[in-house]
């Protein structure tokens, strides 16, 4: 069945260390997201790409870093520079093979330690 | 630009009673509106997503939403709650018309549904 998976589901990080998680999709989706989800504030988008070797920052990109070198592959790399990453990273694909409808991956929780 | 805003951060019903989770929008265009549903520590699941069509929108385990241009509002409803539907909703508007091009979403705060016994 296609679909995203993200890796890994739970993620520990000591501070000042950089993390990258991983987001996979089979679905042929030209564009992926990420989204950072906090208790009470919703979804909010951090980077996005609409095609493979292009992205765009989102409303929240500092801190973060992605690459896009491959259409099914979207990894996303917390650094140090992040102030407060413990949260649940959510990641996302669109594609016209869904009527441009959103899948979503189950997640990342990130605890930095 | 554009903006959601749920108007209930927490909601209690019984079960088999009516569930009414309220949301509003604000958009330049006309929007896509979206309603999905995270259980704990999951992904979000799409409920129902109105893209100017029917106003009224049927989705998935017996919900339904009313897109009414008018009061800008696009409320997630269910005649009757089941223990099975305790979650938490995200109201979801994309900035691209009919939803037919990559369109950035924005979201909702979210609403916790508890649903008793």
């Amino acid at each position: 069945d296609g679909g995203i998976t993200q890796s890994p589901k739970y993620l520990f990080r000591k501070e000042g260390q950089n993390v990258t998680l991983s987001c996979e999709q089979n679905l042929n989706h030209d564009a992926m997201y990420w989204y950072r989800q906090d208790p009470g504030q919703g979804l909010r988008l951090i980077y996005y790409s609409q095609i493979v070797n292009d992205f765009q920052k989102g409303d929240i990109a500092e801190g973060y870093s992605v690459s896009r070198e491959k259409k099914e592959s979207f990894p996303l790399t917390v650094t140090s520079a992040q102030k407060n990453p413990t949260a649940f990273y959510l990641c996302a694909s669109r594609g016209a093979q869904n009527n441009y409808g959103y899948t979503f991956g189950s997640g990342t929780r990130l605890t930095v330690v | 630009a554009q903006s959601v805003t749920q108007l209930d951060s927490h909601v209690s019903v019984s079960e088999g009673t009516p569930v009414l989770l309220r949301c509003n929008y604000s958009s330049s265009y006309s929007p896509s509106l979206f309603w999905y549903v995270q259980h704990p520590n999951k992904g979000l699941q799409l409920l129902l997503k109105y893209t100017s069509a029917a106003t009224l929108v049927k989705g998935i385990n017996g919900f339904e939403a009313e897109f009414k241009k008018s009061e800008t509002s696009f409320h997630l409803t269910k005649p009757s709650a089941h223990m099975s539907d305790a979650a938490e909703y995200f109201c979801v508007v994309s900035d691209q018309p009919g939803g037919t091009s990559y369109g950035k979403l924005t979201f909702g705060q979210g609403t916790i549904l508890t649903v008793h016994p």
